[in-house]
């Protein structure tokens, strides 16, 4: 079973832009999870996603958004980039909400705001 | 912020055991020990849980100190491929407490031959 995808794995972009970042869950899985992994903050929950609605959210501002399809694939966007965006972006699936025995993390997006 | 406390580091001989240690004595009654490694550029994989008694499966055991102040993993035959950040994290189990999993700086373990 093919494990949970992110594109793209690096992204580079400048301050003011914006970005889209991909998650394509474990094939079943219809909960989706996204992180941002820093080394100063570690893990910070962003958001929580399971059948195209939005659970759970982190306290990250409103620059930082996400959806889910009807396919369980998620996307998360961060719209006017500031340099502290800069960190791996991991996205996590599950059976359901919360299972964390079932949930696996993708390789993660690192994106580098310059 | 992280509710644990591990060494930065510990080093393991390939073949023999890792214990990597980990205190939580702020742990609540309601909370779940939770083990996760991280291996350099991969997202982090979860290892094994337990909220009071010790637990095993094919990765690894998980020794939970009575008073639960303290737990301790184990890998019975550490190999190369085990190299890794481990994170040690309470949180309570269930639904909507994914915003729970909150990581600290961890156990960097290296695994030599």
């Amino acid at each position: 079973k093919a494990g949970v995808t992110q594109t793209p794995r690096y992204l580079i972009k400048t301050r003011g832009q914006q970005v889209t970042l991909s998650c394509s869950p474990i094939s079943g899985h219809r909960s989706v999870s996204w992180y941002q992994q820093t080394p100063g903050q570690g893990l910070q929950f962003l958001f929580e996603y399971f059948s195209e609605t939005q659970r759970n959210k982190g306290n990250f501002p409103g620059r930082f958004s996400g959806r889910q399809f009807s396919n369980s694939r998620s996307e998360m966007n961060v719209s006017t980039l500031e340099l502290g965006d800069s960190a791996l972006y991991l996205c996590a699936s599950s059976l359901s909400p919360g299972d964390q025995e079932t949930q696996y993390f993708g390789p993660g997006t690192r994106l580098l705001v310059l | 912020d992280a509710k644990t406390t591990q060494p930065p580091s510990m080093d393991c001989a390939e073949g023999r055991a890792a214990n990597l240690p980990c205190n939580h004595s702020t742990i609540s009654g309601n909370e779940y020990v939770y083990w996760y490694r991280q291996i350099h550029s991969q997202g982090p994989q979860y290892i094994i849980h337990g909220l009071k008694n010790n637990e095993t499966n094919e990765m690894a055991s998980l020794i939970i100190t009575e008073d639960r102040k303290s737990s301790t993993l184990i890998l019975p035959h550490a190999t190369l491929r085990d190299t890794a950040v481990y994170y040690c994290i309470v949180r309570p189990r269930g639904v909507y407490n994914t915003d729970k999993l909150i990581f600290g700086t961890g156990t960097r373990l290296q695994v030599f031959p």
